[in-house]
């Protein structure tokens, strides 16, 4: 059972800021948030992640609520190839390793022309 | 440098029929993980090697599949007797597990059809 809930479909004018949030709740301190992408019928491919601050990358910008119960994945300027669908993800190092990933539905972010 | 690959693309085989699916982890990488995705859905974890640890076998369906990982390389997915719902692409990903997170980067998938 995936720890975070996305909105099933966000639409974004090409050219705008894509702000796609997540909510993780029950997250703990030890947990970071992830953020990847998979465009149709390739793997999944990593955005950008954080632990407790915003954190900003050639791809894209992450906040994180000062609670971190939730945060938005910013796509400063969509384009058409950021059409894909986005999974937001905690995970949290236990002894041994990392917790395994759960990966919701995600939500699936069309850039319209 | 490479990325993570994985063989074959594609796979057809038929009901009842052995299949092993292989991913070369990016050089370095400790920690590989497995993902089945049905069509249309998510990311389905199913088992995850960590260095000379015991892996996390959690994720696996049922005792028709089995992963085997040599070192910190390559790794084999092996289904046996396989059925029409084992149809998905199953990825693999390797991290280099640090301090500062555990990102994963992803192989293309293979992409198997249970006939």
């Amino acid at each position: 059972d995936a720890k975070t809930t996305q909105p099933t479909s966000m639409d974004c004018a090409e050219g705008r800021a894509a702000n796609l949030p997540c909510n993780h709740s029950t997250i703990s301190g030890n947990e970071y948030v992830y953020w990847y992408r998979q465009i149709h019928s390739q793997g999944p491919q990593y955005i950008i992640h954080g632990l407790k601050n915003n954190e900003t990358n050639e791809m894209a910008s992450l906040i994180i609520t000062e609670d971190r119960k939730s945060s938005t994945l910013i796509l400063p300027h969509a384009t058409l190839r950021d059409t894909a669908v986005y999974y937001c993800i905690v995970r949290g190092r236990e002894s041994g390793g990392y917790q395994k990933v759960t990966f919701g539905t995600g939500t699936k972010l069309q850039v319209i022309p | 440098g490479a990325g993570v690959s994985q063989s074959p693309s594609n796979k057809v085989t038929e009901k009842g029929k052995d299949v092993e699916l292989r991913c070369d982890p990016i050089s370095g990488h400790t920690a590989l993980y497995w993902y089945r995705q049905r069509l249309g859905q998510g990311l389905e974890f199913l088992i995850y090697f960590q260095g000379n640890s015991a892996p996390d076998k959690s994720g696996l369906p049922s005792d028709r599949f089995s992963a085997e990982r040599t070192g910190e390389s390559v790794s084999t997915l092996t289904i046996q007797r396989t059925q029409q719902e084992d149809s998905a692409v199953y990825l693999c990903a390797s991290s280099f597990q640090a301090g500062d997170g555990d990102t994963q980067y992803f192989g293309p998938g293979t992409r198997l059809t249970v006939l």
